[in-house]
């Protein structure tokens, strides 16, 4: 139990373009939902937390405006990087939450983007 | 500001050889500590958490940590290494709040191991 997934697993996309990533929690609800960051040999930095319902709470530099976050479902959360640049080239890991053990949270594969 | 610091970047012990990986956080309240497992290109896999109780905590795949408030560390070990676990390490600790909160990741030590 308590699998997380996210897609796409990796995605490449062309500079000014934007790209979505899925969070999933399978087998389990989650109202709230964490965004990390991972770049090459470094360590997860989390961009922002993602509550179901309301507005996703952003870290100290992390641009909302170019990193959509969206919690429509207990189940799901979504990680829009608008107007991309290879900057933004990363690893990106959720990890969700779960409403009956709100004491655990449960990381997903992650999403390798790369923007060209 | 709670921060972790893992001194050791990259770690190469033979199979067979024991391990620490060494970790040191500061937090200015009760600290939740975890040590993750990370293989290449892969999300996170828990080893092993403290909140409370007794300072030595048993993990999955034969690994322990220790924690040690006086030293504010939270070193992990195993008595005898296998190949597979060449992976990158992280410590980690977040607040205690009845609730899984955002987690401060120290920088991770990567783990090689020789035949």
């Amino acid at each position: 139990g308590a699998v997380v997934s996210q897609h796409p697993s990796r995605v490449i996309c062309k500079s000014g373009t934007s790209v979505k990533i899925e969070c999933r929690s399978l087998d389990f609800q989650a109202t709230t939902m964490f965004w990390y960051r991972q770049f090459p040999k470094q360590s997860l930095m989390l961009m922002a937390t993602s509550n179901e319902g309301s507005k996703a709470t952003y870290e100290q530099g992390v641009e909302k405006d170019k990193f959509l976050i969206n919690h429509a479902s207990l189940t799901l959360s979504t990680l829009t990087v608008t107007s991309a640049h290879p900057e933004d080239s990363s690893f990106y890991i959720c990890s969700a939450r779960p409403l009956a053990e709100p004491y655990e949270q449960y990381f997903g594969p992650g999403t390798r983007l790369t923007v060209t | 500001a709670q921060s972790v610091t893992q001194p050791d970047i990259h770690i190469t012990v033979s199979e067979g050889a024991s391990l620490e990986l060494r970790c040191n956080y500061s937090y200015g309240a009760t600290p939740y500590l975890f040590w993750y497992v990370q293989s290449p290109g892969q999300g996170l896999q828990l080893l092993l958490k403290y909140f409370s109780g007794d300072t030595l905590v048993q993990g999955i795949k034969g690994f322990e940590a220790e924690f040690k408030r006086s030293q504010s560390s939270f070193n992990l070990r195993k008595p005898s290494v296998h190949w597979s676990d060449a992976a990158e390490y992280f410590c980690a600790v977040g607040p205690y709040t009845g609730t899984a909160s955002k987690l401060t990741f120290g920088t991770g030590t990567r783990l090689q191991v020789t035949l």
